[in-house]
C-alpha cells in the first residue's frame, strides 16, 4: 500500500495569512503515460463528510474558492490557502489514489489565531 | 442533484453483525462504482471496499476481508455494506461515496453520504 503522511498535524494561522499543509507519499502518484499525480485535498468540518477540494494534485473542484490550490508531483505535495478566512477551519486531508486502496493521510487541523 | 443517504445509527454488540444501506438519486445507480469508507473517531477516512452495481462484483481491503459484504439492489438504486463479527475497534462512522463526475478515475469522492455512526459496545 502506498502510504501518506501530513505535516503538521495542526497549525493556526490568523485570518488572512497564508496557510500551507504538506502531504508525503510513500512512493510516487505521478503516473508517467499521462503525467498526471493521482492526488487530491479534501476539507472537513465536524460532523461533515469530507469535502473534495482539489484533485490530479492541482486541479480545483467546481466551485471551490481559488485561494486554495494545491501543487506538488511525484511523492511531495502541498496545499496552500492564500487568504485564511473563518469558514477555513477544518481538518484537512490528502489521499491517492493511484493504486487499491486509495489511502488518506492522518489529517491536519487547521485553527484560526 | 446526486445524493446519497444512508440509514441511521446503529448500537451493536460485539461479535453481531451491522447492515448499513446507501440510497442513491440523481444519477444513473449502475454507471458507478459505490465506494464505502471507515472513519474511525478522530482518525482520517479509510477506504473499505467498493462494488460495481451492473455486476455486483465487489473490492475489499485487506483489513477487512472476510467480514464484509457489500451488495448493490439496482431494483430500489441501493447500496449495502455488511460488516460481521464486530469487535470496537470497528466503531466509526461509515461513508458511501462515488466519484464527482462519470469521466472522473475510480478512487476520487466527489459526493458522499451523510454519515452512519456505528457503535460497537459491550
Amino acid at each position: 500500500d502506498i502510504v501518506m503522511t501530513q505535516s503538521p498535524d495542526s497549525l493556526a494561522v490568523s485570518l488572512g495569512e497564508r496557510a500551507t499543509i504538506n502531504c508525503k507519499s510513500s512512493r510516487s502518484v505521478l503516473y508517467s503515460s499521462n503525467n498526471k499525480n493521482y492526488l487530491a485535498w479534501y476539507q472537513q468540518k465536524a460532523g461533515q463528510p469530507p469535502n473534495l477540494l482539489i484533485y490530479w494534485a492541482s486541479t480545483r473542484e467546481s466551485g471551490v474558492p481559488d485561494r486554495f490550490s494545491g501543487s506538488g508531483s511525484g511523492t511531495d505535495f502541498t496545499l496552500t490557502i492564500s487568504s485564511l478566512q473563518a469558514e477555513d477551519a477544518a481538518v484537512y486531508y490528502c489521499q491517492h489514489y493511484f493504486t487499491t486502496p486509495p489511502f488518506f493521510g492522518q489529517g491536519t487541523r487547521l485553527e484560526i489565531k | 442533484e446526486v445524493q446519497l443517504v444512508q440509514s441511521g445509527a446503529e448500537v451493536k454488540k460485539p461479535g453481531a453483525t451491522v447492515k448499513i444501506s446507501c440510497k442513491v438519486s440523481g444519477y444513473t445507480f449502475t454507471d458507478q462504482y459505490m465506494h464505502w469508507i471507515q472513519q474511525a473517531p478522530g482518525k482520517g477516512p479509510e477506504w473499505v471496499g467498493l462494488v460495481d452495481p451492473k455486476d455486483e462484483e465487489t473490492i475489499f481491503a485487506e483489513k477487512f476481508r472476510g467480514r464484509l459484504t457489500i451488495t448493490a439492489d439496482t431494483s430500489t438504486d441501493t447500496a449495502y455494506m455488511e460488516l460481521s463479527s464486530l469487535r470496537s475497534e470497528d466503531t466509526a462512522v461509515y461513508y458511501c461515496a462515488i466519484i464527482p463526475v462519470p469521466s472522473m478515475v475510480q478512487g476520487v469522492f466527489g459526493h458522499w453520504g451523510q454519515g452512519t455512526l456505528v457503535t460497537v459496545s459491550s
